[in-house]
């Protein structure tokens, strides 16, 4: 069954460092999203991306965060000069349309920053 | 501005008791909403989804959930639960915008003992 997978499982980084956070969305999927938890916190959205292009954001997702689909396989979320209150994880999803198309999820990438 | 309110952060019920976890949202259309499973090191899956139509949904793995917009509730049963189901399970409502993102509720952790 296909799946969405994340790389890396877990990341640990200094403040201040960036880190690129990585997914391969099922195949013919063409919506992708990001998500986050902070421990013991709600999942929150951060970004939506189709066609290229973000959709929409949320107010969590400043200058310091930035999607890419660079080879049309890959789904990167990139965080610039990663914070204390970074550390979360992160979940991409993909949905093969828009509307009501359920969101496969990853199984996370658990970010640490010192 | 939608939001998801799941009451219980834990509960705990005995194998083969059955199980009701409760969902109440907040959203001024016809909402559409759904209940994801977290099981540890893994990501969200489906369980069931309501767009419209019979306010008694079945999913995936025995459960099922009622509609009730007059109680604004959503809540998730099933009738016998077996040890796997320990879990976290969120449910979740979705924007009806450019998007369809997902609001998640905070979470109930299912624990269940032998």
């Amino acid at each position: 069954e296909p799946e969405v997978t994340q790389t890396p499982s877990h990341q640990v980084t200094q403040m201040g460092q960036e880190v690129i956070l990585r997914c391969v969305p099922i195949s013919n999927h063409l919506y992708f999203y990001w998500y986050r938890q902070i421990l013991g916190q709600k999942v929150e959205f951060l970004v939506s991306f189709y066609n290229n292009e973000i959709s929409e954001k949320s107010e969590i997702f400043d200058d310091q965060f930035s999607v890419e689909r660079p080879d049309g396989s890959n789904f990167t979320l990139k965080i610039r000069s990663t914070k204390l209150e970074d550390s979360a994880m992160y979940f991409c999803a993909s949905s093969a349309g828009r509307g009501l198309d359920e969101q496969f999820f990853g199984p996370g990438t658990r970010l640490t920053v010192l | 501005a939608q939001s998801v309110t799941q009451p219980d952060i834990h509960i705990t019920v005995s194998e083969g008791a059955s199980l009701e976890l409760r969902c109440n949202y907040s959203y001024g259309a016809t909402p559409y909403l759904f209940w994801y499973v977290q099981s540890p090191g893994q990501g969200l899956q489906l369980l069931l989804k309501y767009f419209s139509g019979d306010t008694l949904v079945q999913g995936i793995k025995g459960f099922e959930a009622e509609f009730k917009r007059s109680q604004s509730s959503f809540n998730l049963r099933k009738p016998s639960v077996h040890w796997s189901d320990a879990a976290e399970y969120f449910c979740a409502v979705a924007r009806m915008d450019s998007s369809y993102k997902l609001i998640f509720g905070s979470g109930t952790r299912l624990l269940v003992r032998p």
